[in-house]
Parts: C-alpha cells; sequence; structure tokens
C-alpha cells in the first residue's frame, strides 16, 4: 500500500527566511510525486511535480528515492506563500492518496 | 470550460438520510476521485475511477458508494449518513495533466 507522510502540520517562519516542508512515502514501485498548494478560499491546484524538475513560484522539491522524501523547498518565503501545502503520490492505476498537509504561516 | 463542477455546495443532512453528491467535468479526463478534506487529516481518498466502468476503493471507502455514470460524471452516494461523515468533499479528475479540483461540498450530518 501507498502511503505519504507530512510530519509537520504548521510551520511558522517570518518572511524573508528559508522554509522548508517535508514529505516522506511509502511505495513499493515507482512513484509520482507531486506538491499541491491550496491558498485560502481557493481551489487545491498543482505547485509542482517531480518529472517536470521545474520551480514554481521560487519553491523546488527534490525526488530522494534513496530516503523515499519529497520535501519541498523555498530559499525566501513571501506572505503570500502563507497556505495549506499537501505532497501527493500517484501510484500504478492511477491512484492518487496526499499527505495530511502541513500550513504555513509567513510572518511579516 | 468549466473544468470541475461539484453539487451541491453545501448540504446539512441528518443521521440516517440519504444523499448523492454530483461530479462532472468536461476536460475529457479518464480518471475522477472523490477525498474529503477534515482538519488534522489533510485529504483522504475515499473512492476514484481510473476509468470508465471501473471504479475502485480509497482510504476510507466504508459508508459511501460511487458510480462512473459515463466519462464526464462520477457521483458520490452516502446511503445512511453518520455525524463522522460531517467533512468537506472534494471532486477531482485527471488526464495527462495532473489533477483538477472542483470547489468542493461541504457537508454538516446532525
Amino acid at each position: 500500500a501507498q502511503r505519504v507522510t507530512q510530519p509537520e502540520k504548521l510551520l511558522s517562519v517570518f518572511k524573508g527566511a528559508p522554509v522548508e516542508l517535508k514529505c516522506n512515502y511509502s511505495y513499493s514501485g515507482s512513484p509520482e510525486l507531486f506538491w499541491y498548494v491550496q491558498y485560502s478560499r481557493q481551489r487545491l491546484q498543482l505547485l509542482l511535480r517531480h518529472i517536470s524538475r521545474e520551480s514554481i513560484k521560487g519553491f523546488t522539491a527534490d525526488l530522494n528515492k534513496g530516503e523515499t522524501s519529497f520535501h519541498l523547498k523555498k530559499p525566501f518565503a513571501q506572505e503570500e506563500d502563507s497556505a495549506m501545502y499537501y505532497c501527493a503520490l500517484r501510484a500504478a492505476g492511477n491512484k492518487l492518496t496526499f499527505g495530511g498537509g502541513t500550513r504555513v504561516l509567513v510572518k511579516p | 470550460n468549466a473544468g470541475v463542477t461539484q453539487t451541491p455546495k453545501f448540504q446539512v443532512l441528518k443521521t440516517g438520510q440519504s444523499m448523492t453528491l454530483q461530479c462532472a467535468q468536461d476536460m475529457n479526463h479518464n480518471s475522477m476521485y472523490w477525498y474529503r478534506q477534515d482538519p488534522g487529516m489533510g485529504l483522504r481518498l475515499i473512492y476514484y475511477s481510473a476509468s470508465e466502468g471501473t471504479t475502485d476503493k480509497g482510504e476510507v471507502p466504508n459508508g459511501y458508494n460511487v458510480s462512473r455514470l459515463n466519462k464526464r460524471e462520477f457521483s458520490l452516494r452516502l446511503e445512511s449518513a453518520a455525524p463522522s461523515q460531517t467533512s468537506v468533499y472534494f471532486c477531482a479528475s485527471m488526464g495527462y495533466s495532473p489533477l483538477h479540483f472542483g470547489n468542493g461540498t461541504r457537508l454538516t450530518v446532525t
């Protein structure tokens, strides 16, 4: 069975400070990992996916198969980054499961 | 292009009542999903349909049934609602692009 774990429920950082959201997964096959974000009163939307290896809104994430992790990082947090962040794993058969989410609060 | 449309937006049920949450997508996506979102629990997969004609259980299927009516529509049914089913429900669809979510249905069971 697949599982996604986000150990931090809340991350509070000051504007301009680095932020790292942890995501660990367990899956016996070859996973596809994503980060989704939900801003206040908005739909969940894709932030980035590991296969594209891109940087969106200054965020990056690297898939570490040895550590089964896909941590999300941003070197300088902005107030508009305050949101709920979810790590997700797509397994065979298009089954997509999410972690418990991390709320990020960026203080001025 | 509406994307993923869920109805209703809000619903209050009494324990034991039944209801169906409707979801439709206009992006020609093969896969559709139902999640529930609870504080501290994140998004939990209830059921999904990888393609038209198939449905599979997710992490928390008990108390729910689904129907993939056609490629566009995927409904979620609560046969006998319980207070533990109070939650926000999200429908989503996926093709070759990433998951697209609906706006959610806030359900309260009293």
